[in-house]
């Protein structure tokens, strides 16, 4: 089944104490991107990756790392959490990022809360 | 940069009347426009998506949305609501390579 995978669904942390946000997709997908879903504001996007070794700010991307090294994993760094960094966040992909038309695929998403 | 804005973060509706969830975008290039929906606990899934081929566009679960451009907008509607439509609907708007999407509306049904 083509699908996006993210882990862990759920993790509560103390501020402070590095974390990683798994996401994996097995549709030979080039693009990739996080973002985080607040109430009220939508969707931002934190980081994006054109293609492999190929990453880019996005709205809001203070206080996250990523890394691209293989085309099928994206994984969301949050090196020292801070308590704004509570949120629900989504990993997409696409075909291809030059391409818009195409959509993305989402991840089920990770709540992610830091206390 | 292109940017979304979606008008009335929820919506009521009673079973079986119309939805319409309004949507209006800013694109200083013939934009890409999708509308995705996201239920409970979920990630967002496609709903439908404008790509220059016709303006009006079918979607699944029968919604549809209407590009209009010298309005520059994609509402979405659909003629008779049914109690699985209560979701968080997001409007999206992409002219390169990122997307951006609205703050979400909630579509209540009420029966």
């Amino acid at each position: 089944e083509a699908q996006v995978t993210q882990n862990p669904r759920y993790l509560i942390t103390v501020t402070g104490k590095k974390l990683t946000v798994t996401c994996s997709q097995n549709m030979n997908h080039e693009y990739m991107s996080w973002y985080r879903q607040d109430p009220g504001l939508g969707l931002r996007q934190i980081y994006y990756s054109m293609n492999v070794e190929a990453t880019d700010k996005g709205d809001v991307p203070e206080g996250y790392k990523v890394s691209r090294k293989e085309k099928r994993n994206f994984p969301l760094i949050l090196e020292s959490p801070s308590p704004n960094q509570t949120s629900l966040y989504f990993c997409a992909s696409s075909l291809n990022g030059g391409f818009p038309h195409y959509g993305y695929t989402f991840g089920s998403g990770t709540r992610l809360t830091v206390v | 940069a292109q940017s979304v804005t979606q008008l009335g973060s929820h919506v009521s509706v009673s079973e079986g009347a119309l939805v319409l969830l309004r949507c209006n975008y800013s694109s200083s290039v013939p934009p890409y426009l999708f509308w995705y929906v996201q239920y409970p606990n979920q990630g967002l899934q496609l709903l439908l998506k404008y790509t220059s081929a016709a303006t009006l566009v079918k979607g699944i679960n029968g919604f549809e949305a209407e590009f209009k451009k010298s309005e520059t907008s994609f509402h979405l509607t659909k003629p008779s609501a049914h109690m699985s439509d209560a979701a968080e609907y997001f409007c999206a708007v992409s002219d390169h390579g990122d997307m951006r999407f609205g703050a979400g509306t909630r579509l209540t049904v009420k029966p």
